[in-house]
């Protein structure tokens, strides 16, 4: 089975930068994914890596190392519309995704 | 602007009743994942389907649970008896399936239940 761990609750300050960690234990490793999720609302896509490095979307990034089963969420100049939770998703070849009970970031000004 | 679309958005009732969720899966998607979402346990699979073909449903208890794809545009959820252990939101999402496995989900909005 899969195993995903994620920090429950961050905190930061309007125009921060803020790295929310996830590690996993998986076999079949297939990609990994990234999901903002409003409170009262349902998720949405933020960022998909299969392959280590940095992926740069705007002022999200992502980053994945599968050699150390990790990969973290970059967001730069914080907004408090990032105020949200971000759930980290791990998918292993041939089956759904398995999703990480997420992390809550509250952003203040 | 496709999306999937779920019925009902809230439903309350008592235990031991029959409820019935619905989703509409955006059109060409063949991937339909019905999840379950709760403060304690976050976001649970509760089955998949590819194809219309129930893939995995390991996570759904067979005993009360049921879910099905009568056609490509419609998928449901039934749970037979309710209890209030099964109070949650449930959301269905529908993906691509694209090669290579960025099988990115794009998920309904939700159908919030409240078992009393």
């Amino acid at each position: 089975g899969q195993n995903i761990d994620q920090p429950t609750e961050m905190t930061a300050t309007e125009g921060a930068i803020v790295q929310i960690n996830c590690t996993y234990q998986t076999s079949g490793f297939n990609g990994l994914f990234w999901y903002q999720q409003h409170a009262g609302e349902a998720p949405t896509f933020l960022s998909y890596n299969v392959l280590d490095g940095l992926e740069e979307k705007g002022r999200f990034s992502s980053f994945l190392s599968r050699s150390k089963g990790y990969s973290y969420l970059l967001l730069k100049e914080l907004q408090m519309k990032d105020s949200a939770s971000y759930l980290c998703a791990v998918k292993e070849a041939g089956t759904a995704l398995i999703f990480g009970k997420g992390t809550t970031l509250s952003v203040s000004s | 602007d496709a999306r999937v679309t779920q019925t009902p958005r809230h439903k309350v009732t008592e235990m031991g009743q029959e409820v019935t969720m619905r989703c509409q899966p955006i059109l060409g998607h063949n991937t339909v994942f019905w999840y379950r979402q709760t403060m304690m346990q976050g976001l649970e699979l509760l089955a998949y389907f590819r194809n219309r073909a129930p893939l995995d449903d390991s996570g759904m208890p067979k005993d009360r649970f049921s879910a099905e794809m009568p056609d490509a545009t419609l998928a449901t959820l039934k749970i037979q008896p309710s209890e209030p252990r099964d109070s949650a939101v449930y959301f269905c999402a529908s993906g691509p399936n694209l090669a290579g496995g960025a099988d990115t989900q794009y998920f309904g909005p939700g159908t919030r239940l409240t078992v009393l």
